[in-house]
């Protein structure tokens, strides 16, 4: 069964560092997605791409997060610099649709990264 | 900002028994969806209910929708140890904006 990959699955950094996480959606799923969940919460969205197109990023702290689908596949969370805040379970998630108003958009999701700044 | 809002944030009951989460939500929706994630794991969806229906079911689960108190809930029925998890609810906006809640965390004990 075609799952969404994800690495790695733990990060732990200092504060000030640069990590990255990686993701991998499900073959043919044109809508990615990335969540940061923190502990005891629900998932929040932070980026939401359309093949390689970004859709939404309003809840992405720019100052520091970056994201990008360069060629429409797997994609990359970047932090930079980290912060104690940042502590959390980062989510992939994808989707098939294509289209942004959907009837029915079911998104399978990865493992997670849980990443930990000390 | 999350959407919904489960309760209760925690329940704890014994094999065999049903287990009723409950979830509000704020603005109007295209559908909501269900989701469980068992411990420092990813979500895994469980049942999509859409704005039009008013009860769906699937396998232990039956899921209603009222719209007009912008609520639903999540019954799952003789439950076992291994529905231990949290669950979710996540409302799918026109904006299609999927938001979650912050969650049921249930435990059933054998």
């Amino acid at each position: 069964e075609a799952e969404v990959a994800q690495s790695p699955r733990y990060k732990i950094t200092e504060k000030s560092q640069a990590v990255a996480f990686w993701c991998d959606p499900i073959s043919g799923h044109a809508t990615l997605y990335w969540y940061r969940q923190i502990l005891g919460q629900g998932p929040e969205l932070l980026v939401q791409f359309q093949d390689e197109s970004v859709v939404d990023d309003s809840q992405l702290p720019k100052d520091r997060f970056s994201a990008e689908r360069l060629k429409g596949v797997d994609s990359t969370l970047k932090i930079q610099p980290a912060e104690l805040g940042d502590s959390a379970m980062y989510l992939c998630a994808s989707s098939l649709a294509r289209e942004l108003v959907v009837a029915y958009n079911e998104q399978f999701f990865g493992p997670g990264t849980r990443l930990t700044v000390l | 900002s999350q959407q919904g809002e489960e309760d209760p944030q925690a329940l704890s009951i014994q094999e065999g028994e049903n287990a009723t989460m409950n979830c509000s939500y704020k603005t109007s929706i295209n559908n909501l969806q269900w989701y469980r994630q068992n411990s420092g794991r990813g979500l895994v969806h469980l049942i999509l209910i859409r704005s039009n229906e008013r009860e769906k079911h699937s396998g232990r689960l039956r899921v209603t929708l009222d719209t007009s108190k912008k609520s639903s809930s999540l019954l799952i029925t003789a439950s076992r140890a291994a529905d231990t998890a949290s669950y979710f609810c996540a409302a799918w906006d026109y904006y299609s904006t999927l938001t979650f809640g912050k969650g049921t965390m249930l435990l059933v004990s054998p």
